[in-house]
C-alpha cells in the first residue's frame, strides 16, 4: 500500500463546478504539500500547510492531522485548471514522499 | 529570477552511453532535490543535498545514478552506462532549508529517452 493515496485518480467536470480532491496517508508528517502539474509538464507548488486551512483564490487546501488526510478545493472551476493535482507529504526535515496524482479535466 | 535552469530539456542517448544531466537552483536556495518521474511509478525523490551536502541518497536507483553539488549554484546527475528503464522526466528543484519543510521551486524538467 502507498504511503500517500489520493483520490478520485481521474476526474471530469464541466465549468464552474465546485472539485474536491482528496489525499490519505499512513506515516508521519511534519506538513504536507499540493503541487499542480500542467499539461505541459512544469510543477508549481499551490500549497504546503501543516494544520487548518489555506486559500488562494479559487484554491483552498485543508488538513487534519489527526485523521491523516487533506482535501484540495477549487471552487468556480474553468478548463484552465485542467491538469494533474499531486499531493506530497514531508517525511522528516525535506523528504518529499508523493501521490499518484489526480488528472482533472474541466470542460467548457 | 529566472527560476530553477535545468539542462538539456530533451536528450535522446542509446543504451549504454553515459548522460549527464544539469541543474541551477535559485540563487539564495540552500537545498536542491532530483526527482525522477515516469509513468508507472510517478514522482519519486532520488536525492537531495543541503548545503552542497548529500542528506538523503536513498532513491538513488542504483551504483549507475551518481550526483554531485560541487558549490551553491550547480548540480549534475549523471547515469553511466544508461538503460531503456531510465525514460523517464528527471526534474530539480530548489529551497530555503528550513523548519518542517518549505515551498520547492521545480525546474522544467529533463525528458531522457534511453533507446
Amino acid at each position: 500500500k502507498n504511503e500517500v493515496e489520493q483520490s478520485p485518480q481521474n476526474l471530469t467536470a464541466q465549468e464552474g463546478e465546485f472539485i474536491t480532491i482528496n489525499c490519505s496517508y499512513s506515516v508521519g508528517i511534519s506538513a504536507l504539500h499540493w503541487l499542480q502539474q500542467h499539461p505541459g509538464g512544469g510543477i508549481v507548488s499551490l500549497f504546503m500547510l501543516s494544520s487548518g486551512k489555506k486559500k488562494h483564490g479559487r484554491l483552498i487546501a485543508t488538513i487534519n492531522i489527526q485523521e491523516k488526510h487533506s482535501s484540495l478545493h477549487i471552487t468556480a472551476s474553468h478548463p484552465r485548471d485542467s491538469a494533474v493535482y499531486i499531493c506530497a507529504v514531508i517525511r522528516g526535515a525535506q523528504k518529499l514522499v508523493f501521490g499518484q496524482g489526480t488528472r482533472l479535466t474541466i470542460n467548457p | 529570477d529566472a527560476g530553477v535552469i535545468q539542462s538539456p530539456r530533451h536528450e535522446v542517448t542509446e543504451m549504454g552511453q553515459e548522460v549527464t544531466l544539469r541543474c541551477k537552483p535559485i540563487s539564495g536556495h540552500n537545498s536542491l532535490f532530483w526527482y525522477r518521474q515516469t509513468m508507472m511509478r510517478g514522482l519519486e525523490l532520488l536525492i537531495y543535498f543541503n548545503n552542497n551536502v548529500p542528506i538523503d541518497d536513498s532513491g538513488m536507483p542504483e551504483d549507475r545514478f551518481s550526483a554531485k553539488m560541487p558549490n551553491a549554484s550547480f548540480s549534475t546527475l549523471k547515469i553511466q552506462p544508461s538503460e531503456p528503464r531510465d525514460s523517464a522526466v528527471y526534474f530539480c528543484a530548489s529551497s530555503i532549508s528550513g523548519a518542517s519543510g518549505e515551498t520547492q521551486y521545480f525546474g522544467p524538467g529533463t525528458r531522457l529517452l534511453v533507446l
